[in-house]
């Protein structure tokens, strides 16, 4: 089965540009939590969409923001770009939350601000 | 205090090498999660743990969920294992993680 789509791979935006990534789960998912990767930090909770319906957010500003369709699909959204905010983003998909359950990763979009 | 800790941060091994990785957690959790990275970023889940051992393939995971700690081995170690291997606890977020353990095996 097709695993989680990622895009774009790729990004150069400008500072004070807005972007928006994409994630597309395994199909049956419900549940898509998104990841930010810097070399300083590592890897950080950015939020959960469980049915349409942001579930958890971590410590971000409010200059990123998401939301999730009806099909699962999910968008993030940065806005007023920073250099910061260069970094990996990863998405991952389950099928439910609340119990344990297995997470499988996208392959990132790596954006870059410049 | 990192809510998760690993150890060590960078491992060379030759390869046929028993490696062990050790991760530690100071929060409720339910599940402990193995995950694999490699150069490029795509991240791969090799382990999710609730309690007791995984075994798959040349992986074992071990968890004691009394003392919070979990480690991870890799048995008869081979240059294709090298990456970044990172711990992640899930509970009221969905991951919280590790900084990663970066794995070198050299032939």
């Amino acid at each position: 089965k097709a695993g989680v789509t990622q895009t774009p791979r790729y990004l150069i935006k400008t500072r004070g540009q807005q972007v928006t990534l994409s994630c597309s789960p395994i199909s049956g998912h419900r549940s898509v939590s998104w990841y930010q990767q810097t070399p300083g930090q590592g890897l950080q909770f950015l939020f959960e969409y469980f049915s349409e319906t942001q579930r958890n957010k971590g410590n971000f500003p409010g200059r990123f923001s998401g939301r999730q369709f009806s099909n699962s699909r999910s968008e993030m959204n940065v806005s007023t770009l920073e250099l910061g905010d260069s970094a990996l983003y990863l998405c991952a998909s389950s099928p439910y939350r609340g119990l344990p359950s297995g997470y499988t990763f996208g392959s990132g979009t790596r954006l870059t601000v410049v | 205090k990192n809510e998760v800790e690993q150890s060590p941060q960078n491992l060379t091994a030759q390869e046929g090498e028993f490696i062990t990785i050790n991760c530690s957690y100071s929060v409720g959790i339910s599940a402990l999660h193995w995950l694999q990275q490699h150069p490029g970023g795509g991240i791969v889940s090799l382990f999710m743990l609730s309690s007791g051992k995984k075994k798959h393939g040349r992986l074992i995971a071990t968890i004691n969920i009394q003392e919070k700690h979990s480690s991870l081995h890799i048995t008869a170690s081979h240059p294709r294992d090298s990456a970044v291997y990172i711990c992640a606890v899930s509970g009221n977020t969905p991951l919280v993680f590790g900084k990663g353990t970066r794995l070198s095996v050299i032939a």
